[in-house]
């Protein structure tokens, strides 16, 4: 069955770090997006990708980075760590735009 | 600016009883609407979606009505059951547009 895979799913990093969190669908969707989940503003766009070698900043972007070198994959790059980035985060992706995203489990990111 | 607007953090039903939803929207662009339900530790899943062409759409138990001159949709369920204690996210996409915009949650949690 086609899926979504996050990892990790928990992490602790300290502040000045930078860390990457890993996204990996099988569904062979164009379109991947990274979210944040935070209690009181649901759920944030944080960067988002159409295609291959395709990204676009979402609504809270800044201090956080992502490629696309392939269809799979849309690591989840946070330059230099902050407490303010302490965070659910969730990767998604779709086949289509207005249809429903898919998305992953959650990596439960911890600054400190 | 939030453009999707869920204005109840909690929702308290007796299982058997109807739960009501609700939705509340600020772009009048928005013209394809889907509620998403979350379990803790797992990703959203999609649950059921509707386009600006309809005022209603049914799936099983779950019903969504919408609005479009109150720019205001809701989610019925009924009977409500204790699975169905989750939170529930509403998102909105524009034409065009490839990315959802979502809500703030409503945390639904039925009694026995």
């Amino acid at each position: 069955d086609a899926e979504i895979t996050q990892s990790p799913r928990h992490k602790i990093t300290e502040t000045g770090r930078q860390v990457t969190l890993a996204c990996h669908q099988t569904w062979n969707h164009n379109n991947m997006f990274w979210y944040r989940q935070d209690l009181g503003h649901g759920l944030r766009l944080i960067h988002y990708s159409y295609g291959v070698q395709d990204t676009n900043k979402g609504e809270v972007s800044d201090g956080y980075s992502v490629s696309r070198s392939n269809t799979e994959d849309l690591p989840l790059t946070l330059e230099s760590a902050a407490s303010s980035q302490t965070s659910v985060y969730f990767c998604a992706s779709s086949e289509r735009a207005r249809g429903k995203a898919f998305f992953g489990q959650g990596t439960r990111l911890t600054v400190v | 600016d939030q453009q999707v607007k869920q204005n109840s953090p909690s929702l308290s039903v007796q299982e058997g009883r109807i739960s009501i939803l609700n939705c509340d929207y600020t772009n009048s662009m928005f013209d394809y609407f889907l509620w998403y339900k979350k379990y803790p530790a797992e990703g959203p899943t999609f649950l059921i979606s509707i386009s600006s062409i309809k005022d209603k759409n049914e799936d099983g138990r779950f019903t969504v009505f919408l609005n479009k001159s109150a720019k205001h949709l809701s989610l019925h369920i009924v009977p409500s059951q204790p699975g169905d204690s989750a939170v529930y996210f509403c998102a909105a996409i524009g034409q065009g547009a490839q990315k959802l915009v979502f809500g703030q949650g409503t945390r639904l949690t039925i009694n026995p």
